[in-house]
């Protein structure tokens, strides 16, 4: 079956990094998302990885990805007050032409000042 | 270019009755889904269009319906509206392949009392 897990909660200094884990169970996973999610807003693609790479870094923002042990991990360099969020880990699953988002329970990032 | 824009933003609802949330996806993009996030449940997928067509649809009670006009804006149904349907409705905008990258718009929240 696909299931995503995460830990829920995670608490950083500013200007820390921050990593948050995610792992995966589908082995047909073609893209690996990371959204953030602020109190009362909907999704915002932070960034994405094809599941044929391991690494991939935008600005702040490095993901790692483990095919092997099917896991998946976002650092966030320098982390801000600005980042405090929800940060949901999905897989997107396809078959017959279709395709869905199937996402973690999302870990509560919070930064102290 | 404009994002995906959800309507209503805010809605209360009674019991029994029913509601129409809309979508509109990001131009040129074909491909519309449906997640519904609570507390309890996360992030669930509900239904995804391509086309006018529903191509694929999650574990959801037959209350649950939507669909797509030609020019790919999408609306979902819920009928005999329950307690448990009380939820923020995201929309997401893809142009329709599993490789291709999902955008979220902001949410429809809505509370049944």
């Amino acid at each position: 079956g696909e299931d995503v897990e995460q830990s829920l909660f995670l608490s950083v200094r500013e200007g820390d990094s921050s990593v948050i884990n995610c792992t995966y169970t589908d082995s047909s996973s073609t893209y690996l998302y990371w959204y953030k999610q602020e109190p009362g807003a909907g999704l915002q693609l932070l960034t994405y990885i094809f599941s044929n790479m391991d690494m991939k870094q935008d600005q702040r923002l490095t993901v790692l990805l483990n095919k092997k042990d099917k896991h998946l991990s976002l650092r966030i360099a320098d982390t801000q007050t600005g980042d405090s969020a929800i940060y949901f880990c999905a897989e997107s699953i396809s078959g017959a032409g279709s395709y869905q988002l199937t996402f973690g329970k999302g870990t509560k990032l919070s930064v102290i000042p | 270019k404009a994002g995906v824009t959800q309507t209503p933003r805010y809605l209360i609802k009674t019991r029994g009755q029913q509601v129409t949330l809309s979508c509109s996806p990001i131009s040129g993009h074909r491909s519309v889904s449906w997640y519904q996030q609570t507390p309890g449940q996360g992030l669930q997928f509900l239904f995804e269009y391509f086309s006018e067509t529903q191509r694929n649809k999650g574990n959801f009670p037959g209350r649950f319906s939507g669909r797509q006009f030609s020019n790919s804006r999408s609306e979902m149904n819920v009928s005999t509206l329950e307690l448990g349907d009380s939820a923020l409705y995201l929309c997401a905008s893809s142009l329709g392949r599993a490789e291709n990258t999902i955008y979220f718009g902001e949410g429809s929240w809505l509370t049944v009392v």
